[in-house]
Parts: C-alpha cells; sequence; structure tokens
C-alpha cells in the first residue's frame, strides 16, 4: 500500500463550482501534511498546510481527519487558473515527506 | 535569487554515461530533499540530508544512485551507468526543521533524458 494515495482525476468541473479532493495516508503517526500545486512542467509550489483543526486561505479549505486517515482540499467558486494537478503531502515513515500521485484539476468555461 | 537552485535544468546523456546534478538550497535551510518524478506521477521520495548526515535512502534507489551534502550546503546527485529508465524530473526540495511545520521549497529541477 503507497502511503499516500490519491484518486488521479481527472476532475473536469465548470468555472464557479466547487471541487473537493480527498486524499488516504497509512502512517498514522504522521504529524505534518501539505496540498502542493503543481503546473504543467513546472515545480510543485506549496499551496497550504493542514491543520488538525482545519483552515482556509481564500477559496481553498483544508481538513484533517485523523480517525478515518485522510485529508481534504476544497475549492469554491473554481477560476479558469485553478487548473492543475493537486498533490497531497504527508510525513512519512522515517519522517521524509512523502507525496501522492496527484489529481488532476481542468477547470472549463 | 534567495530560492532552491539546480543545475543544469536539462541533461541529455547516452546510456552508459554519468551525469551529476548540482543542487543549492535556500541559505537557512538543514534539510534537503532529492525527489525523481515521471510524467503523470507525484514526486518520489529518492533521499534526504539533515545537514550533512544523510538520513534515509529510498530501497527503490540502486547503487548507480549516489548523493552528498559535504559541509551541509549544496548537494549533488550521482548516476553511474544511466539507463533509459533514469530518464525523469530530479527535483531538488530544502526545508528548515523545527518550525512549527516542515515545509518544502522546490527548485525547478533537472529535466534528464537518456537516449
Amino acid at each position: 500500500r503507497k502511503e499516500v494515495e490519491q484518486d488521479p482525476g481527472p476532475f473536469n468541473v465548470p468555472e464557479g463550482a466547487t471541487v473537493a479532493f480527498n486524499c488516504t495516508y497509512s502512517n498514522s503517526a504522521s504529524q505534518s501534511f501539505f496540498w502542493y500545486r503543481q503546473d504543467c512542467r513546472k515545480e510543485p509550489k506549496l499551496l497550504m498546510s493542514v491543520y488538525s483543526s482545519g483552515n482556509e486561505d481564500g477559496r481553498f479549505t483544508a481538513q484533517l481527519n485523523r480517525a478515518s486517515q485522510y485529508i481534504s482540499l476544497l475549492i469554491r467558486d473554481s477560476k479558469l487558473s485553478d487548473s492543475a494537478t493537486y498533490l497531497c503531502v504527508g510525513s512519512g515513515y522515517g519522517n521524509k515527506l512523502v507525496f501522492g500521485a496527484g489529481t488532476i484539476l481542468r477547470v472549463k468555461s | 535569487d534567495t530560492g532552491v537552485s539546480q543545475n543544469p535544468r536539462h541533461k541529455i546523456t547516452k546510456r552508459g554515461q554519468n551525469v551529476t546534478f548540482r543542487c543549492d538550497p535556500i541559505s537557512e535551510h538543514n534539510r534537503l530533499y532529492w525527489y525523481r518524478q515521471t510524467l503523470g506521477q507525484g514526486p518520489e521520495f529518492l533521499t534526504y540530508f539533515q545537514n550533512e548526515a544523510q538520513l534515509e535512502k529510498s530501497r527503490l534507489l540502486s547503487d548507480r544512485f549516489s548523493a552528498e551534502r559535504p559541509k551541509g550546503s549544496f548537494s549533488t546527485l550521482e548516476i553511474q551507468r544511466t539507463e533509459q529508465g533514469d530518464s525523469a524530473m530530479y527535483l531538488c526540495a530544502s526545508s528548515l526543521v523545527g518550525a512549527e511545520f516542515e515545509k518544502l521549497f522546490f527548485g525547478s529541477g533537472t529535466q534528464l533524458s537518456v537516449l
């Protein structure tokens, strides 16, 4: 089983839609979680950290569910510019940061 | 520019040749990671350093791969006797351990093509 798993998508949504991604992790001792965004042929860039209490940054909301071992990312009022691959990251065994395979989002007009 | 710097940006080599990549992390960061990414996949962990100590190396990494971080500053990743399956984007990232959350900052990567 992979340490971090995501639905690869693609998620095809119209502009203005709300879309949510989930990501599951296998290491119950994981402490740190993040969502990264990666545009085509670019390096991943930090979108947001995921706090135990959940956190919001503008149109983006991240949640952590330790009981079920998953994190989620909610994007409201999707923009064309949100089209990208969203990578889930968790601290894996040995405390290194491990990436999921990514979820592709395509926002269409 | 105070971000993570990687050189070269692109490398084309023939099968069997050796290649070396360099990564200069953000100066105050004490942890440095190497990842490999192929099309349609997320970054795959290769190895990481805390200061000059190599703390972990992926079991997926063959003996042809070696990484160093002398003096805890820049790092090099060497691939010996390259194979076509080594073709990928090699990403370096650095972070500051001890802060509230360990956040990774990536370089632009080195795209390796093995012919």
